[in-house]
């Protein structure tokens, strides 16, 4: 069974970095086949696309993060990981990781695989 | 970016009830649909791929219907465990983009 899981700070500074490592099991990262996202949810708001990689390392970011954002890949240790620089109280949400799976024949995909999400706090 | 529209944001019904929720894309997405529920505190959970195909697991009363720029999901006979937030994401295009949410109360 595939799991995900969140780790990382749950408080960060205002103008610091936050940095999250999701760690994925029961699967190979280095897969063909899957995106692997980030996702946020700020209090009692909708979910927002952060950004995803593929296991070549080619990333799709919000343009609505303004170049914030890096996500990187870690196929030794089967993880992928969040940067987003710069950050403000707006950034405070939970933050979850996702695996996007891709249907070859049809292109379609759709997010299978979610963590549990981690609140990450701005404040100083 | 596409602008996925949801319709309605919050709705009550009894168990045993029909229940719609509709989603609206800004452009045709083909069948690039996704449907997921969301219980409060925890992460969301697919429900309905590709427009119209079920995610295994998933009870029949769920189904999704659509295409192009017009989607519903259908709960044909609403139980206690439907009462959640429903999102709507279009697979379609980058950025990934979602509804705003429909959050179903039981009566």
């Amino acid at each position: 069974q595939v799991q995900l899981q969140e780790s990382g700070p749950g408080l960060v500074k205002p103008s610091q970095t936050l940095s999250l490592t999701c760690t994925v099991s029961g699967g190979s990262i280095n897969s063909d086949t899957y995106y692997w996202n980030w996702i946020r949810q700020r209090p009692g708001e909708g979910l927002e696309w952060i950004g995803y990689i593929y296991y070549s390392g080619s990333t799709f970011y919000n343009p609505s993060l303004k170049g914030r954002i890096t996500i990187s890949l870690d196929t030794s240790k089967n993880q992928f990981s969040l940067r987003l620089t710069s950050v403000s109280a707006a950034d405070t949400a939970v933050y979850y990781c996702a695996r996007e799976n891709l249907v070859e024949v049809t292109a379609v995909s759709y997010l299978d695989y979610w963590g549990q999400g981690t609140l990450v706090t701005v404040s100083s | 970016d596409i602008q996925m529209t949801q319709s309605p944001s919050s709705l009550s019904a009894s168990v045993g009830d029909r229940v719609t929720i509709t989603c609206r894309a800004s452009q045709n997405i083909g069948d690039f649909l996704n449907w997921y529920q969301q219980n409060p505190g925890k992460a969301p959970k697919l429900l309905i791929y590709a427009a119209s195909s079920f995610q295994s697991g998933v009870p029949s009363r769920f189904s999704g219907s659509g295409s192009g720029t017009d989607f519903t999901l259908t709960i044909s006979s609403l139980q206690p465990e439907d009462s959640a937030t429903y999102y709507c994401q279009q697979s379609y295009s980058t950025p990934r983009t979602f509804g705003q949410g429909t959050k179903l109360e039981i009566k």
